[in-house]
Parts: C-alpha cells; structure tokens; sequence
C-alpha cells in the first residue's frame, strides 16, 4: 500500500512564475489536507479539500494560492506569481473519512519550493 | 484559535539519558495531541498520540503525559539512542475542528554517542 505520494520532490521557480504542487492520497483516502513548513517552523495548515470539495481554506492566503482536488487525479495546490517569501517545504496528508472524531493524518514526502 | 507553544527548541541529551519536550496549548476544547518525529529532509511521522480522557500514555521507550487543567503535555524518551536524534513537534487538534493539526514550533533532539 502505497503511501501519500507528492511530486515534484523539489521545485526551482523564479519570481512571478506560477508553482504547482502535486499530492496523490493513500488509497481509500479521500481526505486531503496541505500544509507549509517554513525554515525552522512547525507546519501550518493551509486548506483542507474532500474530492470536488474544499472544506476549509482558512489557512491560506488570500490571494495567488489555490488548491483543488478533482474528482480524478491528484489534488493540486498552485501558487501563482510566486515570491521569494513562498520558499517553503509543502506537505501534504490524507486521511479516511473521519466522522466526528480525529483520523490520523499521514504526510508525504514534501514538495521543497525555491523561489530565485 | 489554537495555539501551541514547545519548548525547547533545542535539546543535547548524552546517549542512555532521558530527554523531556514540553507543550501548552490555548484551547481548552482541543482533545487528540499527536507527536511527530521529523528527521532532516523527510516527512513528519507520528510516533505517540493521546486523546484528551487520558493521562497518560506508553510505548516502549516513548511516553507522553497530557494535563487538561494546567493544558500542557509532555514527550519523554528514555535511554535515548543516536537514531533518535531529529526534529519532534507536538500538535493539537482544535476542539471547534476534528482534522486541524496546530503545531509547536518543533524541538531539535541531538543524541551525542
């Protein structure tokens, strides 16, 4: 069984070019949360998306970053004309459905984004 | 919101001594507090949790003990091994929320041979 899975591993984008962020769920997932962990911090949430979905995107900013996740194919965060403050290292997790209580969420890789 | 203060954010322990990492959180409603081992370039993984209806929990060398009133809970690893040398971040999960992780700042654990 594979695990979360989130390509690229690493992304080299200079400034005003647009980044797009892969994640792939655990099978049986269809919870999926993103997360961005900047250099000597914990991760903070960003959105969370159920397929065709997003059910909370409190954490992220207002504007140049979205986050879909398609009812086929990977969930997808973009971040349009990125700055050099968007270099980060991007999670992702999933979990099965979790019906009023916690479902353990399981992380990926990381997506390391260098803005130039 | 929840907010979730660690300390340290460093900790040098000699190989075989226990090391403890601390962490208050602000939402009396939050109820599930995971930890996570994250070692340099690799993703966080979960190594202990603990729900709000207990005190305390154990495997093996990993121990985590939670407070509801003070609203601080606590890693313990014993007889500490170089292979345990890495970033551990405490998380909670918002009592308004079931799937919001909030995490402390992370605490880098140096085993020294």
């Amino acid at each position: 069984n594979a695990g979360v899975m989130q390509n690229p591993r690493h992304l080299v984008r200079r400034r005003g070019q647009e980044a797009r962020l892969r994640c792939s769920p655990m099978k049986g997932h269809s919870h999926v949360y993103w997360y961005r962990q900047l250099p000597e911090e914990g991760l903070k949430f960003m959105v969370y998306l159920q397929k065709e979905n997003i059910i909370d995107e409190s954490g992220m900013p207002k504007e140049r970053f979205s986050a879909e996740f398609p009812k086929e194919g990977p969930s997808i965060l973009r971040i349009q004309q990125v700055v050099r403050g968007d270099s980060a290292a991007y999670f992702c997790a999933s979990s099965p459905p979790s019906p009023g209580s916690y479902n353990e969420q399981f992380f990926g890789p990381g997506t390391r984004l260098t803005v130039l | 919101g929840e907010n979730v203060e660690q300390h340290p954010s460093t900790l040098s322990v000699q190989e075989g001594d226990s090391a403890v990492i601390k962490c208050t959180y602000s939402d009396s409603a939050s109820n599930y507090f995971p930890w996570y081992k994250q070692e340099l370039g690799k993703r966080p993984q979960l190594i202990i949790d603990i729900r709000s209806n207990v005190g305390e929990k154990k495997d093996q060398r990993i121990a985590v003990t939670l407070n509801k009133t003070a609203k601080h809970f606590s890693l313990h690893i014993t007889e500490t091994q170089p292979e345990d040398s890495a970033v551990y971040f405490c998380a909670g999960v918002s009592g308004g929320s079931n799937y919001k992780l909030t995490f402390g700042k992370g605490t880098l654990l140096t085993v020294n041979p």
